[in-house]
């Protein structure tokens, strides 16, 4: 099973303001990296898979970095909304039966 | 286009009382099927991993059970429910990506 960390805990930004959170994890035994946004009273809604060294994905003001030699991935978010307020969650998969372990998540705060 | 359905979405129960948490899709067939818990104050745990009909795989000692009697059916179960079980649970199926059903919120009390 990976053992996946993710940081910061929380993170409070000012609208318009960009940022970014890290999520790492064993680089041995390491097959994919997935991204989530859960909202309050919602279920996690899928953002990115990655899983080759290097790669970027970019979903709107939203994007994401894998380097899986140094195990870790990073997300950014730029110009920080409101409506971007919420728990972000890294997961990863050491096989192709796509389990996922999951890190504690990064909420996040964005203040109008 | 596939859907995820859980039910119930909220359950309060009685210590020692029964549990029966159901989650089924629709749209695809064969799915990789998914129990996870999220208790207060921590991540989101995997309790089960299904890959086909009446094969369960449990990845934590606990006092659940889950079984998969159809093939786009996932059942969570308890005997016997522990405070300790209170949590939001999520069902997933997966291809290459997890989606997530809309969860059911047990309390036990």
């Amino acid at each position: 099973i990976l053992n996946v960390e993710q940081s910061p805990q929380s993170l409070h930004v000012q609208e318009g303001d960009s940022t970014n959170f890290t999520c790492s994890f064993p680089s041995s035994n390491f097959y994919a990296l997935h991204w989530y946004r859960w909202e309050t009273a919602k279920s996690p809604e899928a953002l990115f898979v990655m899983t080759l060294n290097g790669d970027e994905k970019k979903k709107g003001r939203i994007s994401a970095t894998l380097n899986t030699k140094e195990g870790y991935s990073y997300l950014y978010i730029k110009g920080s909304q409101p409506e971007d307020s919420a728990t972000y969650l890294c997961g990863g998969s050491g096989g192709s039966n796509y389990k996922l372990t999951f890190g504690k998540g990064t909420l996040l705060t964005v203040n109008p | 286009s596939q859907t995820i359905h859980q039910w119930p979405a909220t359950l309060v129960q009685p210590v020692g009382s029964p549990l029966s948490l159901e989650c089924t899709v629709e749209g695809t067939s064969n799915p990789n099927l998914y129990w996870y818990r999220q208790a207060a104050g921590r991540g989101l745990q995997l309790l089960f991993y299904s890959v086909g009909i009446g094969q369960i795989s449990s990845e934590v000692p606990q006092n659940l059970s889950a079984s998969r009697p159809q093939d786009r059916q996932f059942i969570l179960s308890s005997k016997k429910l522990l405070l300790s079980d209170s949590g939001f649970y999520l069902c997933a199926w997966s291809t290459e990506t997890q989606y997530f059903g809309p969860g059911t919120r047990l309390l036990v009390l």
